[in-house]
């Protein structure tokens, strides 16, 4: 079975460029979570979706948003990126909307911002 | 806020060696997950400890949850080369309006052969 896939897996932008990722989560589950990991860090929480409704967000700025499509894939979209938005994006999904952790993460999009 | 500390951040041990890595916070939490993750991959499970004083064995690896459900231990017995990577503590908070993960900033093991 397929895990959790994402793409681009690499990819460069400038300052002030806008940039999509794209996460597809294990079939049959619903919930998608999205996370950035800076270099030297642990993941920091952005956004959790589940049945296409957002169910949390993390302190991120309004640059960030995102949405969950009818097959539970889902798009994170950053806007006006600044030099701090380098970072490894990963996705994660679960089976159902809970709250006990065992996330499933993708290998993660690496955000380089120039 | 709810965060986690771990230590040590970084650890460097021979093949044989036994290692202990500590996940602390002031928050209590529902549940607490380790993870695992290797460079270029994402982090991937390890186990989930939901009780008190809950102990969990993984072949050489050991997890405990604390008392309080405020901190947790992951021991390894007799490390191996392929044990090499980046630790990561994970806990679920008890309030149900939060769905989210709140991870440590991780323990970076290296195994010498």
């Amino acid at each position: 079975d397929a895990g959790v896939t994402q793409s681009p897996t690499h990819l460069i932008k400038t300052r002030g460029q806008h940039v999509t990722l794209r996460c597809s989560p294990i079939s049959g589950h619903k919930s998608v979570s999205w996370y950035q990991q800076v270099l030297g860090q642990g993941p920091q929480f952005i956004f959790q979706y589940y049945e296409k409704e957002e169910r949390g967000r993390g302190n991120f700025p309004d640059r960030f948003s995102a949405r969950q499509f009818p097959n539970y894939s889902s798009e994170l979209n950053v806007n006006a990126l600044l030099l701090g938005d380098s970072a490894l994006y990963l996705c994660a999904s679960s089976p159902a909307f809970q709250n006990t952790g065992e996330l499933f993460f993708g290998e993660g999009s690496r955000l380089t911002v120039l | 806020t709810q965060l986690l500390e771990q230590s040590p951040q970084f650890l460097s041990i021979q093949e044989g060696e036994n290692l202990t890595v500590y996940c602390n916070s002031s928050s209590v939490f529902s549940s607490l997950q380790w993870y695992r993750q290797e460079p270029g991959e994402g982090p991937v499970l390890l186990v989930t400890v939901v009780t008190g004083g809950e102990v969990k064995k993984l072949k050489r690896l050991t997890f405990q949850f604390g008392d309080a459900r405020k901190d947790s231990s992951l021991h390894i017995t007799a490390a191996q080369p392929g044990d090499t990577g980046l630790y990561l503590c994970a806990g679920a908070g008890r309030d149900t309006g939060r769905r989210a993960l709140t991870f440590g900033s991780g323990t970076r093991l290296q195994v010498q052969p």
